[in-house]
């Protein structure tokens, strides 16, 4: 697509249980990131992609949090056992490979609520 | 590691008015330096960015940006606002040579221009 897309755009869950959002960067981008966006808060780095490069999982809050990408394109991040503290907008980016620009291209998010 | 305050979270502004928003870092090494905006129900897009060279920046819709590496600070102007620049803006910095080049955002700032 022209963009990054994010699905489910909205997804409301119980204290405890897993779910899994979805992210599909621009197509060619080798880089994705996952941000965590929460009320009033900057956004939050969880973890980074690049190319076959083992992932920078340094911003995951914790072992609940897992994130992965196939084949290089669509990446899932992971959480388990939800918790309330986890409910955020949670926003992927992607950048184009070939040299390092910082320009990130983000998607318009998934928004988390754990009740 | 690297910080951003956003020393405002809010700025009320009227329309043809000036503006500018405050943005500091802290980093050990040199570092880029960006400004994104995120308009209502968007996802965040790239306003304008430092990586070497003159120390003002201009981007997109009359902004622009002074690097000031004495005070380590990164304000963005615009001499004359429009409504549609009502919008959050994040400003962030990455340093020059960290693995995976993740970006540190700050809190980011709400523009609410009035007529």
């Amino acid at each position: 697509g022209a963009g990054v897309s994010q699905s489910p755009s909205n997804k409301v869950t119980e204290k405890g249980k897993d779910v899994e959002l979805r992210c599909d960067p621009i197509s060619g981008h080798t880089a994705l990131y996952w941000y965590r966006q929460s009320l009033g808060q900057g956004l939050e780095f969880l973890i980074y992609f690049q190319g076959n490069s083992a992932p920078d999982k340094s911003g995951l809050p914790s072992d609940r949090f897992s994130a992965e990408r196939t084949g290089g394109s669509v990446s899932t991040l992971t959480i388990q056992r939800t918790q309330q503290e986890d409910s955020a907008v949670y926003l992927c980016a992607s950048m184009q490979g070939g040299g390092w620009t910082g320009e990130l291209f983000f998607g318009e998010g998934s928004r988390l609520t754990v009740l | 590691a690297q910080s951003v305050t956003q020393l405002d979270s809010q700025v009320p502004v009227f329309e043809e008015a000036p503006v500018e928003l405050r943005c500091n870092y802290s980093s050990s090494v040199s570092v880029y330096l960006f400004w994104y905006v995120q308009y209502p129900n968007q996802g965040l897009q790239l306003l304008l960015k430092y990586l070497s060279g003159s120390t003002l920046v201009k981007g997109i819709n009359g902004f622009e940006a002074e690097f000031n590496k004495s005070q380590t600070s990164f304000h963005l102007r615009k001499p004359s606002v429009h409504i549609s620049d009502t919008a959050e803006y994040f400003c962030a910095v990455s340093a020059l040579k960290a693995a995976g080049n993740k970006l540190t955002f700050g809190g980011g700032t709400r523009v609410l221009v009035k007529p």
